[in-house]
């Protein structure tokens, strides 16, 4: 198994605060990714990171920041979360281009905004 | 219009019965994915394939490059392989195209 860690794994905050997931890979591999997975609406992708400090946006990236300073940790922030944030959010990692399309993802975070 | 068609959406199935889940997609890919969620779980690949056919265990992963489908099977299915399968392509900008995955709820 990849090594991929979540935190945290659930969590109930209210609307209008800062909330931050953080995903963890001990892999060194080159892309992260954030998805939501929504019913009905599969995965999608919120932003990704293809090295240290390069991000770009997803599909679903309103409301939504990210930050990688180090290869290990890609961070997630909602800056003011609201309802419709609440989903499962689940990180990936894939090696580099050279490496195979292999994909790996986390255990999932839980998040619900009351 | 999604790149990337699952079908059924949900399936119910008796315990010891053959499945099937098909994906289709519109894109050209390099490799086809198939993902495993249990309820309540994480996400696991089950197969990577760019051609041919792969099997693990029961499940056995098929892949038609021409006709652009690839096929899930579970033989002898059990209700441990109640979950929700997903099918996964890469493309060209590094990120993936996901079908909304098939329910399947196996009964003893």
């Amino acid at each position: 198994d990849a090594g991929i860690t979540q935190s945290p794994r659930h969590k109930v905050t209210e609307t209008g605060t800062p909330v931050t997931l953080r995903c963890h890979q001990t892999e060194n591999h080159r892309y992260m990714y954030w998805y939501r997975q929504d019913p009905g609406h599969g995965l999608r992708l919120i932003h990704y990171s293809y090295g240290v400090k390069d991000t770009d946006k997803g599909e679903v990236s309103d409301g939504y920041s990210v930050s990688r300073s180090k290869t290990e940790d890609f961070l997630l922030t909602l800056e003011s979360a609201t309802s419709s944030q609440t989903s499962v959010y689940f990180c990936a990692i894939r090696p580099g281009p050279d490496s195979g399309n292999t994909i790996y993802f986390g255990e999932g975070s839980w998040l619900t905004v009351v | 219009k999604n790149e990337v068609e699952q079908s059924p959406q949900n399936l119910t199935a008796q315990e010891g019965e053959f499945i099937t889940i098909n994906c289709s997609y519109s894109v050209g890919i390099s490799a086809l994915h198939w993902l495993q969620q249990h309820p309540g779980g994480g996400i696991v690949s089950l197969f990577m394939l760019s051609s041919g056919k792969k099997k693990h265990g029961r499940l056995i992963a098929t892949i038609n490059i021409q006709e652009k489908h690839s096929s899930l099977h579970i033989t002898a299915s059990h209700p441990r392989d109640s979950a929700v399968y997903i099918c996964a392509a890469p493309n060209t900008g590094n990120q993936f195209y996901f079908g909304t995955g098939t329910s399947l709820t196996v009964i003893p």
